[in-house]
C-alpha cells in the first residue's frame, strides 16, 4: 500500500495571504489528523477528520480549518497568514478514529516571509 | 502546563548500550504512542499501548497506567537509532511530549 502523501512539500508564502495544504491517505483509512510542528512548540495537534466530519479540535485559532472529501483526502486552510504560522504540518491517517496507529505523512514546511 | 513530560532531553549513549526514555502524563488516556522521528522530519510510529508490555526487535515499550508513566527501551543501541522520540497520548485529543534527542555513538 502507498503510504500517507502530502502536497505541497514546501511552500513560501507572504503574511496576510492563505495556504491551502492536501494529504492523501493510506486507501482504506478513514481517519486523517492534523499537526503542527515547531521549534518552540514542539508537536500540535491541530484537528481531526473521519468520514468528512471534524472529530476533535486542537486549540488553534479559526484561521485554521480542514475539510475532509468523500474519498477520505484532507486539505487544510490556513488563512490570514503569520509569520508564527511557519512550521512543519503533518498529518496522518489511521483506519479508525481513535485509539488506532497513526501513519505519518512526509510532511509540508511552510515558510511565512 | 505539558500535559505529557519526557526525560531526559538529550541523551548521548555509545552504541551497544542500554538506553531509556521515560514518560509521564497528568490526562485520563486510551492510548499511549512512541514516535521516531529522523532528521528531514519524518515520523514513524513505533508502539501504540494501553497497557503492559510491547516489543519490536531491540524496542520495549511499557506502561503503567495507575502511575500513568510509560517508558522506552532501546536494548543493544546503534547508531541508526539516533532520533528524536517523542512521546504522545490520545485523550479527547492528541497530546505530545517534546521528545528525547538521542544521539548513538559508534
Amino acid at each position: 500500500k502507498a503510504g500517507v502523501t502530502q502536497t505541497p512539500r514546501y511552500l513560501i508564502k507572504t503574511r496576510g495571504q492563505q495556504v491551502t495544504l492536501s494529504c492523501s491517505p493510506i486507501s482504506g483509512h478513514r481517519s486523517v489528523s492534523w499537526y503542527q510542528q515547531t521549534p518552540g512548540q514542539g508537536l500540535q495537534f491541530l484537528f481531526e477528520y473521519f468520514s468528512e466530519t471534524q472529530r476533535n479540535k486542537g486549540n488553534f485559532p479559526g484561521r485554521f480549518s480542514g475539510r475532509q472529501f468523500s474519498n477520505s483526502r484532507s486539505e487544510m486552510n490556513v488563512s490570514t497568514l503569520e509569520l508564527g504560522d511557519s512550521a512543519l504540518y503533518l498529518c496522518a491517517s489511521s483506519a479508525e478514529s481513535g485509539s488506532y496507529e497513526q501513519y505519518f505523512g512526509p510532511g509540508t514546511r511552510l515558510t511565512v516571509t | 502546563k505539558n500535559e505529557v513530560e519526557q526525560s531526559p532531553q538529550n541523551l548521548t549513549a555509545q552504541e551497544g548500550e542500554f538506553i531509556t526514555i521515560n514518560c509521564s502524563y497528568s490526562v485520563g488516556i486510551s492510548a499511549l504512542h512512541w514516535l521516531q522521528q529522523h532528521p528531514g522530519g519524518g515520523i514513524v510510529s513505533l508502539f501504540m499501548l494501553s497497557s503492559g508490555k510491547k516489543k519490536h526487535g531491540r524496542l520495549i515499550a511499557t506502561i503503567n497506567i495507575q502511575e500513568k508513566h510509560s517508558s522506552l527501551h532501546i536494548t543493544a543501541s546503534h547508531p541508526r537509532d539516533s532520533a528524536v522520540y517523542i512521546c504522545a497520548v490520545t485523550g479527547n485529543q492528541f497530546y505530545f511530549g517534546t521528545g528525547t534527542s538521542l544521539t548513538v555513538i559508534p
